[in-house]
């Protein structure tokens, strides 16, 4: 079973526009929660993490919201550039357990 | 040069034939994975190794089987391949507990078994 679920396979913005890419996820146990970006040919570089005990953690132009009650993340990114063009993965895990991965969300930024 | 190097890159292959896939890395990581990716599906953890003496299975690991044969070292071996095992293979470190730590990854092996 899917315990981290991303059910927008793609996203198309306007360079300068705010992506906004969610990712749910079923498990209650997970305390810590990432975002991956994936360039073509290339394997998946970490972006930015939450812990359960916080619900907003913002790095430059990107900020994860975590809505622990509603089981809910999401990847904020202002102003998204050409260069965001990527596939997102969100991920979680339960302590020192393994960690599970979504399916991932393939963001287009047009110029 | 990469913290985390997989070869081959690529590989086709016919069914019924063993193939290994190698990782290493320059990180100093304790903790090593081997995913694989499959459209719609993510990524999925097949093996992980804490440290040299350590090999756990992951979510899906039937068909697999690893090898950690130095700190820096952790290959994936398929000892009879099928076509479903066809796939984006990965391997990844981390440095710390592995549930509260970013993991690095390999460029990827892709896998094609005819």
């Amino acid at each position: 079973d899917q315990q981290v679920k991303q059910n927008s396979p793609s996203l198309s913005v306007q360079e300068g526009r705010i992506s906004i890419l969610n990712c749910d996820y079923t498990n209650s146990m997970f305390d810590y929660f990432l975002w991956y970006k994936k360039y073509p040919a290339e394997g998946p570089t970490f972006l930015i993490s939450i812990s359960s005990i916080k619900d907003k953690n913002e790095d430059g132009r990107f900020t994860v919201f975590l809505n622990k009650s509603a089981k809910h993340l999401s990847l904020h990114i202002v102003p998204s550039q050409p260069g965001d063009s990527a596939v997102y993965f969100c991920a979680a895990s339960e302590g020192d357990n393994d960690m599970r991965f979504g399916a991932g969300t393939r963001l287009t930024v047009k110029p | 040069d990469a913290d985390v190097t997989q070869t081959p890159r690529n590989r086709i292959t016919k069914t019924g034939k063993r193939i290994m896939l190698e990782c290493s890395q320059t990180k100093g990581h304790d903790r090593m994975y081997w995913y694989r990716q499959d459209p719609g599906l993510g990524l999925r953890l097949i093996y992980y190794s804490f440290d040299v003496k350590d090999i756990n299975k992951g979510e899906i690991s039937d068909g697999y089987s690893v090898s950690r044969q130095a700190q820096a070292k952790f290959s994936l071996s398929l000892e009879s391949a099928i076509p479903n095992q066809t796939a984006l293979y990965f391997c990844a470190t981390s440095g710390g507990q592995g549930g509260n730590q970013p993991q690095h990854f390999g460029d990827g092996t892709r896998l094609s078994i005819l």
